[in-house]
């Protein structure tokens, strides 16, 4: 059965440094989001990535984010410039088609432990 | 703003009986409700996906109920086993795009 792969499963940084977060969604899908998940808090939506363009973000993805699709497969998070609140668990999900009753597929994460 | 509410006490319950947690919402009018299942350190698991329109969907040993009057959503599991032992968490769609807001989830520890 096809599944959303996330590297790497685990990333330790220093406050400051810049990190990416790679992800592969299903091939056939179409949109694609991050999530993030602070230690015992709940998930959280980051940004929405339809058609080669953001289509949706919250109020935590500010200037220090940024995803990309760089080539057919990948789907990456960037995060500029680490701060220590931005450890947490990230999660890629992938979703096919634009119909409102399409589950979104959840990638295992990267847990991101800033220092 | 919207709310999601789940039980953030964990749950136990004697195998073989049934389970059941509660997700209440407000200020909201979802077109549907998912329910997820999340072992530590893993990534949420989609286990069944509830319309608006629908009062009950069942799936195996699971049943979700979604009373829009009420603004909840039951999920049952049938049977407990304790390998039904993780958190669970329903998620609403937002606006455009579908993207998700999620309750905190419910921990279920299921005994022998």
């Amino acid at each position: 059965e096809p599944e959303v792969t996330q590297t790497p499963s685990h990333q330790v940084t220093q406050m400051g440094q810049e990190v990416i977060l790679r992800c592969v969604p299903i091939s056939n899908h179409l949109y694609f989001y991050w999530y993030r998940q602070i230690l015992g808090q709940k998930v959280e939506f980051l940004v929405s990535f339809y058609n080669n363009e953001i289509s949706e973000k919250s109020e935590i993805f500010d200037d220090q984010f940024s995803v990309e699709r760089p080539d057919g497969s990948n789907f990456t998070l960037k995060i500029r410039s680490t701060k220590l609140e931005d450890s947490a668990m990230y999660f890629c999900a992938s979703r096919m088609t634009s119909g409102s009753f399409e589950t979104q597929y959840f990638g295992p994460g990267t847990r991101l432990l800033v220092l | 703003s919207q709310k999601i509410e789940q039980n953030s006490e964990a749950l136990n319950i004697q195998e073989g009986k049934t389970a059941t947690l509660t997700c209440n919402y407000t200020n909201y009018s979802p077109a549907y409700l998912q329910w997820y299942r999340q072992d530590p350190g893993r990534g949420p698991v989609f286990l069944l996906l509830i319309r608006e329109n629908e009062k009950e969907k069942r799936k195996e040993r699971l049943k979700v109920t979604f009373d829009t009057t009420l603004k909840q959503s039951l999920f049952h599991i049938t049977a407990s086993q304790p390998a039904d032992s993780a958190t669970y968490l329903c998620a609403l769609p937002m606006d455009s795009n579908y993207q998700l807001i999620w309750g905190a989830g419910t921990k279920l520890i299921i005994k022998p």
